[in-house]
């Protein structure tokens, strides 16, 4: 099955900053990348998500660039704000592959 | 419809108990999951479902667990003979069909159930 880790486990920034968070995955025929954001008490929320064939999406202040040469993609958040603070996750899966498999996850803390 | 919905929301049982969860999928997605996710982790994928047929089990699916979704619609994940260690919060996610193009892969995640054994 696909082996996915995610960098780093925490990221505490201020209010205003950028926060970057990476995910790195084997299985080289994964063509979809979402990027989910989990708030406490609750169950998991897409926030963006790219396909293979495409290298970069945005979306107002989110957005997911892929690297498939090097088999990462990476979650940007520009000008956080206290709201974005939560736990997100990038999940590695292709068409094929059932058996989706989560990154540890990363606590981001943006401080006012 | 308006998404998918998991009951119940909190489970405390003495160990030992069986305890039963229940997912209610969106309803047009014919694929569903459930996930187990303890605190600081993140959701560890228990098993899978197209339709009625059970396809993929992970080996943390103890034969203390079972799962089934007898019409293709809500699914049921009954734990036997509860442990502490089974104590975390269970997800139950969908998606749509691998025809349907826009969107396919997209899993749409309940709120969840949390267990706690005492």
């Amino acid at each position: 099955g696909e082996n996915v880790e995610q960098h780093p486990s925490t990221l505490s920034v201020q209010e205003g900053d950028s926060a970057v968070i990476k995910c790195t995955y084997s299985d080289s025929a994964s063509n979809y990348f979402p990027w989910y954001k989990q708030e406490l008490g609750k169950g998991p929320q897409l926030i963006i998500d790219i396909r293979s064939n495409v290298g970069e999406k945005k979306d107002q202040r989110i957005a997911v660039t892929l690297n498939k040469t090097a088999k990462h993609f990476s979650l940007h958040i520009t000008e956080t704000q206290p709201e974005d603070s939560a736990v997100y996750f990038c999940l590695g899966n292709n068409n094929a592959g059932n058996m989706l498999t989560f990154g540890g996850g990363t606590r981001l803390m943006v401080e006012p | 419809d308006t998404g998918v919905s998991q009951d119940p929301r909190h489970k405390i049982t003495k160990r030992g108990q069986n305890v039963t969860f229940r997912c209610d999928p969106i309803s047009e997605h014919n694929r569903l999951y459930w996930y187990r996710q303890t605190l600081g982790q993140g959701p560890e994928f228990l098993t899978y479902f197209q339709n009625e047929a059970q396809l993929e089990k992970s080996r943390l699916l103890s034969d203390r667990f079972s799962a089934e979704r007898p019409k293709g619609s809500f699914s049921t994940l009954e734990i036997q003979r509860t442990e502490q260690g089974d104590s975390a919060m269970y997800l139950c996610a969908s998606r749509m069909p691998d025809r349907v193009l826009s969107g396919a892969n997209v899993l749409t995640f309940g709120a969840g159930s949390r267990l706690t054994v005492l």
